[in-house]
């Protein structure tokens, strides 16, 4: 079993619509969670990392983490089409310096 | 905006040759990642730098694959010989954070990625 799972859709959705980005995982060490947003034929890009449990915003994004659960997800309010990209999940584990990395979900915003 | 500069962007080679693959960091970014990402699947860690020092290699196969990064500054990454399976993206990452063995960072800029294609 990965220790981070993630569905790597394709997910696809209107313009304006809510998606949901979601990974889970199993090792409850992981305190340093990651969301990197990754073009076609580009290298990732951090969009948003969270401290151990909670929400985090920024603008149209939104990043909760559920220790008890072992579940994080990411939140895209009135999406865009330039929003279409691969989505990857990424952990640290509280000791050790390995990032965890989830396959992906590809997304697209259709205008 | 300061980035992280691969070259080349593209490489087709064929199998049981050699490639290498260059990287600049951030300027000022003591350390330096090299990961492999295979088509449909996140990055994975081949070796990691601390300034000119290997941090972590346990994931680098060293019977074909070697890395260096011998003024603290930018990177080479070879494999000799290339095998079909060797075809992925090559991605640079570099960070501000000083890291060891225990302690990782979050903080991590990639580069665009050499796209490998072994035939």
């Amino acid at each position: 079993q990965k220790e981070v799972e993630q569905d790597p859709g394709p997910l696809s959705v209107p313009e304006g619509a809510i998606v949901s980005l979601n990974c889970t995982y199993s090792n409850s060490a992981f305190q340093y969670f990651m969301w990197y947003r990754q073009y076609s034929r580009k290298g990732p890009e951090l969009l948003m990392y969270t401290y151990s449990s909670g929400n985090k915003e920024d603008g149209r994004f939104t990043a909760q983490v559920d220790k008890s659960s072992k579940y994080i997800s990411l939140f895209i309010r009135d999406s865009q089409p330039s929003d279409s990209a691969t989505y990857l999940c990424a952990m640290i584990k509280n000791t050790g310096n390995q990032f965890y990395f989830g396959t992906g979900t590809s997304l697209t915003v259709i205008p | 905006e300061a980035e992280v500069a691969q070259s080349p962007r593209y490489k087709i080679t064929e199998k049981s040759q050699a490639v290498a693959f260059w990287c600049d960091p951030i300027s000022g970014h003591a350390t330096l990642y090299w990961y492999r990402q295979i088509l449909g699947q996140g990055p994975e860690l081949l070796v990691q730098f601390q300034d000119e020092s290997v941090v972590d290699d346990s994931q680098l196969p060293k019977d074909r694959f070697s890395a260096e990064r011998l003024k603290g500054v930018d990177s080479t990454l070879k494999i000799q010989p290339a095998e079909l399976g060797d075809s992925a993206m090559y991605l640079c990452a570099s960070s501000p954070i000083r890291v060891s063995l225990t302690r990782g960072t979050y903080e991590q800029y990639f580069g665009p990625g050499t796209r490998l294609t072994v035939t």
